[in-house]
């Protein structure tokens, strides 16, 4: 079974400030994929990452960074320089390849990110 | 260049009513997925399915719950005598292929049901 805890139920942080969400994960799978979704107050969900269980590699898109340790069985979400319209609830999951091939999504209950102006 | 489009948006239904959520996946995507968020928590898997078949339905309640996705049209998920506790957003995904782990699953804007 998988397993996804963002202990970080609601951060708030002032509008410029960096801001880090915690993600850490439990599988036995080998293989196994992680990601990042944005929901804003609209609803939507916005894919931001997807990192795979071979690829520790930390990656930087614009403001965004991932820190990927398998280590510690994490993936955490940094945000820099943050910005109102980064407010929102942040979800961080967990897919393995299944006996089916199945790539069903485990979600963590989410952080709510509130940027103060 | 359509995404994964639901209808409708925003659903409304009396108790013992029926729902019907219909998800349409992504040009060229076989798969679909369909996920539950109840309020203030998040997503969990329901069901996955190719065309005509149900691959797993580990997700799904037992009873008056439903999912189908035909040859041809969308995929749906059917809630039969709706209960309070049915009231949620309910997330649709698709993918390309059957373990492609390459893809990352794209996800519709839900469909938030409101049971009255």
């Amino acid at each position: 079974a998988q397993k996804v805890t963002q202990a970080q139920t609601e951060i708030s942080v002032v509008e410029k400030e960096d801001v880090t969400l915690d993600c850490v994960y439990e599988t036995r799978d080998t293989t196994y994929y992680l990601f990042w979704y944005k929901q804003p107050p609209s609803g939507e969900l916005v894919f931001l990452i997807r990192r795979n269980s071979f690829d520790e590699q930390n990656e930087i898109s614009g403001r965004y960074s991932w820190n990927f340790q398998k280590s510690t069985s994490s993936f955490n979400f940094t945000i820099t320089a943050s910005q109102v319209v980064d407010s929102a609830v942040y979800f961080c999951a967990l897919t393995t390849e299944g006996g089916k091939g199945v790539e069903k999504l485990t979600f963590g209950t989410g952080t709510r990110l509130t940027i103060i102006p | 260049n359509a995404g994964v489009m639901q209808n409708p948006r925003h659903l409304v239904r009396r108790r013992g009513q029926e729902a019907r959520l219909r998800c349409s996946p992504m040009k060229g995507h076989s798969h679909v997925y369909w996920y539950r968020q109840l309020p203030e928590e998040g997503l969990k898997f329901m069901v996955y399915l190719q065309k005509e078949n149900i691959i797993d339905e580990s997700g799904m309640p037992k009873e008056r719950f439903s999912a189908e996705f035909p040859k041809e049209g969308p995929s749906i998920l059917r809630i039969q005598q709706v209960v309070r506790g049915d009231s949620a957003a309910y997330f649709c995904a698709s993918s390309p292929s059957r373990g492609n782990n390459n893809q990352p699953q794209h996800f519709g804007d839900g469909t938030r049901l409101s049971i009255l």
